[in-house]
Formats: C-alpha cells, structure tokens, sequence
C-alpha cells in the first residue's frame, strides 16, 4: 500500500524552480525514497532517489530532511515538458516493489 | 538507464477473448518484472511480482488465473488477460528491476479496450 502524502496539485512558472514536498512519516530506516514522474499516457520515467543524503542529478535535486519524515524533489529550471504526475515512493517489505499513491499534478504554465 | 518495450502498443479485443501482452527488457537483464494496471486518473496499481524461474506472485484481489504472467526469461514476461471484460479495459505496464540495482525502469504501456 502507498504510504507517502503529496498535495494533488501544483503549478508552476516556466523557469522557476517546482518544488515539490512528500511526506513519508512511515519509512523505515533501510528503505530509499524514489522520485518517479508520468506523462500523460506514458510509464512513469524514473527521476531520482535517495536514502539520507541530498541528491542531485541531471534531472533533479533531492532533499531529506534529518528525521526522513518528509523529502522534496526540486527541478532546479521547470519547462513546460516538465507537466506531469509526480510520485514519491519509498520501497515496501519485498525488495523492488513500488506501490504508487496518487502523486502530485505538477502544471508548468508559460 | 535500461529501455523496456511493450508490445503492443494498444489492442482491441471482443468480449470473452484473450489478450497477450509481451514486456521486453531490451539491454537489461531483469531478474524481477513487475506488472501494473492504471484506470482513467487514477494511479498505478501493482498487480503482480514475477521473479526469474518462479512463479508470480500476485497482489491481494488480484486474480492470478485471470491475468497470467510468464516470466520466461531474464529479457521477456508475459502478461496474458483471460477472458477479457469491458472492465478489464486499462492501462498495462509493466517494470524490470535487476539484481543488486536500486532502480526499477517501466515500459511505455499497453492500452486494452474490451469492446
């Protein structure tokens, strides 16, 4: 079951950063939190993910708070491709297992 | 990061007939598949587990001798939707996961329409 709490929806501003907050009060201490993102009608593209530590990639950044309660994923420069369904996860019990909540409906408008 | 392909791409099928779905891990080899289904806005949901040389393992409520899944080889599974209803008409896809990786990549999906 998902365990993660993301606002439904967010907008954003073409050129400034989207940041986008996740509430995961119930990870445990082995599990990854992971940054996915869905196109309309496409699979979902992996974006990032992280245990403790900040991340950053090509693609985004990734903070974690110090508790690992709470996480929020930053495109750094949003584009109108960057409209999409963003899904924060942290793995279940099973190795490899996703279990995806509603995500948040990121809109970038020009 | 790896390139999973479906085929098909969509498909249409009368009432009470099957429907095989292929999930191809191109330049990965997947020791663990996994099988989703997405309905109009809403989110993915796990159907099924599929472990290299095992059987699947299938989420509660989800009927495993509805939606059979073939994992037979480290580069292909199978997802075969029996006797297809209206109400089986959504969005497949599905995901590789490889040994010792943290990072699980998903295919571009399958839309079934059940007419």
């Amino acid at each position: 079951d998902a365990k993660t709490t993301q606002p439904p929806s967010m907008d954003c501003a073409e050129g400034r950063a989207a940041n986008l907050p996740c509430n995961h009060s119930t990870i445990s201490g082995n599990e990854y939190v992971y940054w996915y993102r869905q196109i309309h009608s496409q699979g979902p593209q992996y974006i990032i993910h992280g245990l403790k530590n900040n991340e950053t990639n090509e693609m985004a950044s990734l903070i974690i708070t110090e508790d690992r309660k709470s996480s929020t994923l930053i495109l750094p420069h949003a584009t109108l491709r960057d409209t999409a369904v963003y899904y924060c996860l942290h793995r279940g019990s099973t190795l490899g297992r996703l279990y995806f909540g509603r995500g948040t409906q990121l809109t970038v408008w020009p | 990061g790896a390139v999973v392909s479906q085929h098909p791409s969509w498909v249409i099928c009368k009432s009470g007939t099957s429907v095989k779905i292929e999930c191809r891990s191109l330049d990965f080899q997947a020791t663990t598949m996994f099988w989703y289904r997405q309905f109009p806005k809403q989110s993915l949901m796990l159907m099924a587990t599929s472990n290299e040389g095992s059987k699947a393992t299938y989420e509660q409520g989800v009927e495993k001798d509805k939606f059979l899944i073939n994992h037979a080889s480290l580069t292909l599974s199978t997802l075969t939707v029996t006797s297809a209803h209206p109400e089986d008409s959504s969005f497949y896809i599905c995901s590789v996961h490889g040994r010792g990786s943290y990072e699980q990549y998903f295919g571009p999906g399958t839309r079934l329409t059940v007419t």
